[in-house]
């Protein structure tokens, strides 16, 4: 019963050759996120779709962007992926947010996609 | 500039003891903080949170204790149990920002059977 569903799992790619990361989810949650998580290091937040509004924070690289086509997919591109872009990459949905987090709700996280630099 | 720490990386508790894991956070704003729990080849999952109007959440095992003026709070397990074995991660969001979640670089328990 998968909620959240990431592919690959694994991505291996070159230095520089653009990469997509797909996310997809069943729960018809109305905000998806993109996090990044670097070995050791806290998950840390690119940006987030609420609804088809896109919201990106402000130390995110121009180098990745995403796309929301529909309520269920968003998808992460690394346009000319770095050796300091491999990481990985969690994909988080929430019905809502603010009100619902502080009401117990949360984000739910898929598995995550590791991706190598080569 | 880390606004959530978690300064064990890792943590070994022998099964039936309690399991103490800690969290440190710099910004004032934080109103509102979870912990979630990761196992391998799995997302994080949450396991409880705390608004900043208390200083104490219950749910079976696991106690969460916030202490505002020290800016600290503290995850409890009893008792702790293999199953319980995993990545905690600490998180927190501000009112301004609450879609945010801040998360700690998270804290490896393993409980020793």
């Amino acid at each position: 019963d998968a909620m959240v569903i990431q592919n690959p799992r694994y991505q291996v790619t070159q230095f520089g050759k653009p990469v997509t990361l797909s996310c997809s989810q069943t729960l018809n949650h109305n905000v998806m996120y993109w996090y990044q998580q670097k070995s050791s290091q806290a998950p840390k937040l690119l940006f987030h779709y609420y609804d088809k509004d896109f919201n990106n924070e402000a130390d995110t690289p121009d180098n990745f962007q995403s796309r929301r086509p529909n309520t269920s997919f968003c998808f992460l591109d690394i346009r000319s992926p770095g050796l300091g872009d491999a990481a990985m990459y969690l994909c988080a949905t929430s019905r809502d947010w603010g009100v619902d987090l502080r009401g117990g709700e949360t984000q739910y996280f898929g598995p995550g996609t590791r991706l190598l630099v080569l | 500039d880390q606004q959530v720490k978690q300064n064990s990386p890792s943590l070994s508790v022998q099964e039936g003891r309690i399991s103490i894991l800690n969290c440190d956070y710099t910004n004032s704003m934080f109103d509102y903080f979870l912990w979630y729990k990761k196992y391998p080849a799995e997302g994080p999952t949450f396991l409880i949170s705390i608004s900043s109007i208390k200083d104490k959440n219950e749910d079976g095992r696991f106690t969460v204790f916030l202490n505002k003026s020290a800016k600290h709070l503290s995850l409890h397990i009893v008792p702790s149990q293999p199953g319980d074995s995993a990545v905690y991660f600490c998180a927190a969001s501000e009112v301004d920002s609450s879609y945010k979640l801040i998360f700690g670089s998270g804290t490896r328990l393993l409980v020793r059977p």
